[in-house]
């Protein structure tokens, strides 16, 4: 099975651009995360969504973040406008309904350099 | 606010010894948890998962739960230095900071 793609892998743009981030998850996983990893602040979580509805975005950092799925197979993570606290690694990540031991499925990340 | 801990790192062991990772958590009610290796400029990926009280052996890893006292551990005997990587703990779906483990030979 292939397994969470996300792209683009790399992306430098300018202060003030906007970005786009996007994902695809795991065929048949119903939860889908965004994760945001920094030396700093470690691997946060973003944003979740089960089932295409976004179920707890307070991790979100600030209104300029938005996210969406549209369909089961994808996903994007907006920033407008970007600022050069946004670096960092995004991760998209997916898993299936379950019990506990469900663990998530991550893709190879986004790494993003906002100059 | 649900957090997990780490213990900070770096650690570093010698090649064949056993490496103790550990982790608390905040929220009483969490229902499963991970550990995941992370390499660098790599993704998490999944090492073991335990979600009952006691230990869970899987090869060289085993996993350790107290939900009494809101604390998960990973032991890695025999350890190599191709375990060399951040160890992150993830509490249902949040994670810790990570601990850096390098095994020297």
């Amino acid at each position: 099975d292939a397994g969470v793609i996300q792209s683009p892998r790399h992306e430098v743009t300018e202060m003030g651009q906007e970005v786009t981030l996007r994902c695809k998850p795991i065929s048949g996983h119903d939860y889908l995360f965004w994760y945001r990893q920094t030396m700093m602040r470690g691997l946060e979580l973003l944003i979740y969504f089960n089932n295409n509805v976004p179920i707890d975005d307070s991790g979100m950092p600030e209104d300029r973040f938005s996210a969406k799925m549209p369909n089961a197979s994808f996903s994007t993570l907006k920033i407008q406008p970007s600022e050069p606290r946004d670096s960092a690694v995004y991760f998209c990540a997916s898993r299936r309904t379950g019990g506990y031991n469900q663990p998530q499925h991550f893709g190879d990340g986004t790494r993003l350099s906002i100059l | 606010q649900k957090e997990v801990e780490q213990n900070s790192g770096p650690l570093s062991v010698p090649e064949g010894a056993i490496a103790s990772l550990n982790c608390t958590y905040s929220d009483r009610g969490s229902q499963s948890f991970f550990w995941y290796r992370q390499y660098s400029g790599k993704s998490p990926e999944l090492i073991m998962f335990i979600y009952s009280n006691g230990d869970k052996e899987d090869g060289r890893f085993t996993a350790q739960l107290n939900k009494a006292s809101q604390y998960v551990s990973l032991l890695i005997r025999d350890s190599q230095p191709s375990d060399s990587a951040t160890y992150l703990c993830a509490v249902d779906m949040r994670f810790g900071a990570g601990t850096r483990l390098t095994v020297k030979p």
